[in-house]
């Protein structure tokens, strides 16, 4: 296993386009979160599933936003009609069930033009 | 919901010298757990350390270790004998037992001169 592995590394969208992001957890980690991190900051929660669940949205996941973790595996995480401010990195982690640490994925880096 | 503050933005430090990287955090539960990640350049977030509330004993893995003072509510992290490749951007995050999501700090820009 290679660890939590995301795609696309980069994207470059235009202002209103939608795009996807994929999100391969470590296998048998049942929890997976979604964070953001702009420039300069630390992470910011957006949201995390225990297997196919989405226990906890943050406020930061706008109506624009949507995740989802089919059959508890990888995960999607869609941003419709993309605003400038959406340009960021967008981190996905993954723990197993009783295990306190997270395991991060290099990030897809997010820029909207 | 908890809050964790690195009001330090940079440091420097010489090759082989100790440098300490300061964080406050403030929760209402009594079950959490701190951590600190470290993200080099262009690189995925790794684990640096982590220490369980409950545990009175400062972590300690190889050349890094805690400071933790949980009535103050702070949690430093020393790295002694520093290398060229702990440059990189520090961040110290806190995650409650109810709760798991983790909330960070802003991060410390950590260069090591050679």
């Amino acid at each position: 296993d290679t660890g939590v592995s995301q795609n696309p590394r980069h994207k470059i969208t235009k202002r209103g386009q939608n795009v996807t992001f994929r999100c391969d957890p470590i296998s048998e980690h049942n929890r997976l979160y979604w964070y953001r991190q702009t420039l300069g900051q630390g992470p910011e929660f957006l949201t995390y599933f225990q297997n196919e669940a989405q226990l906890e949205k943050s406020r930061l996941l706008s109506d624009r936003f949507s995740a989802e973790r089919p059959k508890g595996s990888f995960s999607t995480l869609e941003i419709q009609r993309t605003e400038q401010g959406d340009s960021a990195m967008y981190l996905c982690a993954s723990s197993p069930q009783r295990n306190t640490e997270a395991f991060f994925g290099q990030g897809t880096r997010l820029t909207v033009v | 919901a908890q809050t964790v503050t690195q009001s330090q933005p940079e440091m420097s430090v010489q090759e082989a010298e100790t440098v300490t990287l300061s964080c406050t955090y403030d929760t209402s539960e009594n079950n959490y757990y701190l951590f600190w990640y470290k993200q080099p350049p262009s690189r995925q977030m790794i684990l640096v350390i982590r220490q369980e509330a409950y545990k009175q004993q400062n972590a300690t893995e190889n050349r890094f270790s805690v400071n933790f003072q949980k009535a103050a509510k702070s949690f430093s992290l020393k790295i002694s004998d520093s290398q060229l490749g702990d440059t990189a951007m520090y961040f110290c995050a806190c995650r409650t037992g109810a709760n798991s999501k983790l909330t960070f700090g802003k991060g410390i820009t950590l260069s090591v001169r050679p």
